[in-house]
């Protein structure tokens, strides 16, 4: 079956560049959520998307952005970024905003910062 | 707010052994409680949720969940440990937002 694809799987970047990473999500998922997850900790919430509109914000630094394309795919955009962006980053889908479906997690984007 | 705890850093469990990783949760209004698995350098992997219905939920890989409202509790068990179920595991709630709020995993060790 067709899972969350995450582009690129690994990237590394330089202080202060930018960097876009891409989520792919399960056929007719039409909602797509972004985490990060920092060395040795839980995953945690940056931002979704339903339907193509933002629909929750957490812990999202004013320096990324994201958006969901017509085709549901998304992207988060990262800029200046700092060492402690340095971390694993996933995305997830799920079929409607419905809080009792499992969200299905991409292999995740690990994002070096040097 | 709602949040769940993972009281164990680590558990160590002997291969063929029964084995429960602990999860506690605080949630305000129903419950939908989910535990993932996290392999190294991996994803994070869906193995089971308790929306309402049975307190014990059957997953993936021989895993399952027993829900206790009274204990507010939704520990992961297993009768019979793999070397290969070792792992990093992840109690999550679903707020109402729809986002998943995670706890902060129990690194799960079977030894051979």
């Amino acid at each position: 079956a067709a899972g969350v694809i995450q582009s690129p799987r690994h990237l590394i970047k330089e202080k202060r560049e930018t960097a876009t990473l891409k989520c792919y999500p399960i056929p007719r998922h039409d909602t797509v959520y972004w985490y990060q997850q920092g060395p040795g900790q839980d995953p945690q919430f940056l931002i979704s998307f339903y339907e193509k509109m933002q629909s929750d914000k957490g812990s999202i630094p004013d320096r990324f952005s994201a958006q969901q394309f017509s085709d549901y795919h998304s992207e988060l955009n990262m800029s200046s970024l700092e060492l402690g962006d340095s971390a694993l980053y996933f995305c997830a889908s799920s079929f409607g905003r419905i809080s009792y479906n499992e969200q299905f997690f991409g292999p995740g984007t690990r994002l070096t910062v040097l | 707010a709602q949040s769940v705890a993972q009281p164990e850093d680590q558990v160590n469990v002997a291969e063929g052994n029964p084995l429960t990783v602990k999860c506690t949760y605080s949630v305000s209004g129903n419950p939908y409680l989910f535990w993932y698995v996290q392999y190294p350098n991996r994803g994070l992997q869906f193995l089971l949720k308790y929306i309402t219905g049975d307190n014990l939920v059957k997953g993936s890989y021989g895993f399952e969940a027993e829900f206790n409202k009274s204990q507010t509790s939704f520990h992961l068990k297993k009768p019979s440990a793999l070397v290969s179920d070792s792992a990093l595991y992840f109690c999550a709630v679903r707020d109402r937002d729809d986002k998943i709020i995670f706890g902060k995993g129990t690194r799960l060790h079977i030894l051979p």
